[in-house]
């Protein structure tokens, strides 16, 4: 079945950690999203890529950091950095058109602070 | 709201009725979406709207788009208890039109 995939669903991260949450897409889509949900929130958008290689900061990139090595694969990384983890994340994949195609999206991951 | 404004936050409704969510933005587009969230869940593609529409109809959902407004709405026909849900305005924006952002969210409840 094709479709986009984040692991793990939940993820505790001691205080002054690194984490890093996986994506992973078999749609062959060449875009690829990191989101950010707070409770009873909006999404914000993290880090987006259009092509291997290559990526863009979003809106809140402060504290967090991504790769894109394979086309399949969109790995972010939660620094010490970013104060204030504790959120709901969101990886989402489209067709890059400039403009058209829908997002797709993986059932994301709640990371908490411990 | 650098994404744009949905309204209204929150709505109640009875099963049965209407509903109807509005989004409005600030920059100029070439396809508005919508989508739906099931809470703690990812997001869910409804339907797109380009520029050159006014209306677009799927299954109980209709969308319209008023470009000179800067504004869509989504109305959902005859509400079932399933359709209780978080929904979402996006739009693209950026060179290339590559950032795709989200509005707020509009928390439907439908009641039985």
């Amino acid at each position: 079945d094709g479709g986009i995939t984040q692991s793990p669903k939940y993820l505790f991260r001691k205080e002054g950690q690194n984490v890093t949450l996986s994506c992973e897409q078999n749609l062959n889509h060449d875009a690829m999203y990191w989101y950010r949900q707070d409770p009873g929130q909006g999404l914000r958008l993290i880090y987006y890529s259009q092509i291997v290689n290559d990526f863009q900061k979003g809106d809140i990139a402060e504290g967090y950091s991504v790769s894109r090595e394979k086309k399949e694969s969109f790995p972010l990384t939660v620094t010490s950095a970013q104060k204030n983890p504790t959120a709901f994340y969101l990886c989402a994949s489209s067709i890059a058109t400039g403009g058209l195609g829908e997002a797709f999206f993986g059932q994301g991951t709640r990371l908490t602070v411990v | 709201s650098q994404q744009g404004e949905e309204d209204p936050q929150a709505l109640s409704i009875q099963e049965g009725e209407n509903a109807t969510m509005n989004c409005s933005y600030k920059t100029s587009i070439n396809n508005l979406q919508w989508y739906r969230q099931n809470s703690g869940r990812g997001l869910v593609h409804l339907i797109l709207i380009r520029s050159n529409e006014r209306e677009k109809h799927s299954g109980r959902l209709r969308v319209t788009l008023d470009t000179s407004k800067k504004s869509s709405s989504l109305l959902i026909t005859a509400s079932r208890a399933a359709d209780t849900a978080s929904y979402f305005c996006a739009r693209r924006r950026g060179q290339g039109a590559q950032k795709l952002v989200f509005g707020q969210g509009t928390r439907l409840t439908i009641n039985p």
